[in-house]
């Protein structure tokens, strides 16, 4: 059973800092989704990372993928309030029963002045 | 917006009723899927449905069911509620029904349900 963890689950960063947050999975995956969640709305598409090493940046977002080591990382540059929310990894699961997306818990991010 | 419709918003029912959600993918998607996210389970899948079959089963109550219509909208059926129903529950859609091209998820605003 595919397994997907993040950490941390809670971050509180000041504006203008870096940090990064990490998303680990059990099994063999190439494919991993970041979505952002704003409290009480939906989830909204961040970034597809299709292959081992792909990495892609939305402003200050970057977002890359090791799959040998089964492992993504979002990595938030000098943060601003506007990136208040929470931040979930999803991997593609090729089989099973658990559906084509295994979500993180995802990380609770809160930027503050 | 992600093109994916979901219906009520919100509802406020009482323990043992039913209650049916109701989701329209995107246009052309032909994959729906059903989660449901709650405080300390955070998002747990329910079940895909692809061109009116379903495809994928996840961690669905047995009062829980749900179906894809031929014009591929898809319902969700919760009876006898109780409170730990409690949950938003979120409409997903993809094009495809197994990896695509990017596997992405379109999700909808989602139904907050509020059972007391």
């Amino acid at each position: 059973e595919l397994k997907v963890e993040q950490n941390p689950l809670f971050l509180s960063m000041q504006e203008g800092k870096n940090y990064t947050i990490y998303c680990n999975y059990s099994t063999t995956s190439d494919r991993l989704y970041w979505y952002r969640q704003d409290p009480g709305k939906s989830l909204e598409s961040l970034f597809v990372l299709l292959s081992n090493g792909a990495v892609k940046q939305e402003g200050r977002l970057m977002a890359s993928l090791d799959t040998k080591a089964r492992l993504s990382t979002l990595h938030i540059t000098a943060a601003v309030h506007d990136l208040s929310a929470t931040y979930f990894c999803a991997v593609l699961n090729y089989g099973g029963s658990q559906g084509n997306l295994i979500f993180g818990k995802g990380t609770k991010l809160s930027v503050k002045p | 917006d992600s093109g994916v419709t979901q219906t009520p918003k919100h509802l406020i029912t009482a323990t043992g009723q039913r209650v049916t959600l109701r989701c329209s993918p995107r246009s052309g998607d032909l994959s729906v899927y059903w989660y449901q996210q709650s405080l300390d389970q955070g998002l747990q899948f329910l079940i895909q449905y692809y061109n009116g079959e379903e495809r994928a089963k996840g961690n669905i109550l047995e009062r829980f069911s749900a179906q894809q219509f031929p014009d591929l909208h898809s319902e969700l059926n919760l009876s006898s509620l109780e409170l730990g129903d409690s949950a938003l529950y979120f409409c997903a859609s993809s094009a495809l029904d197994s990896p695509t091209l990017t596997g992405e998820l379109f999700f909808g605003e989602g139904s907050r349900l509020t059972v007391l």
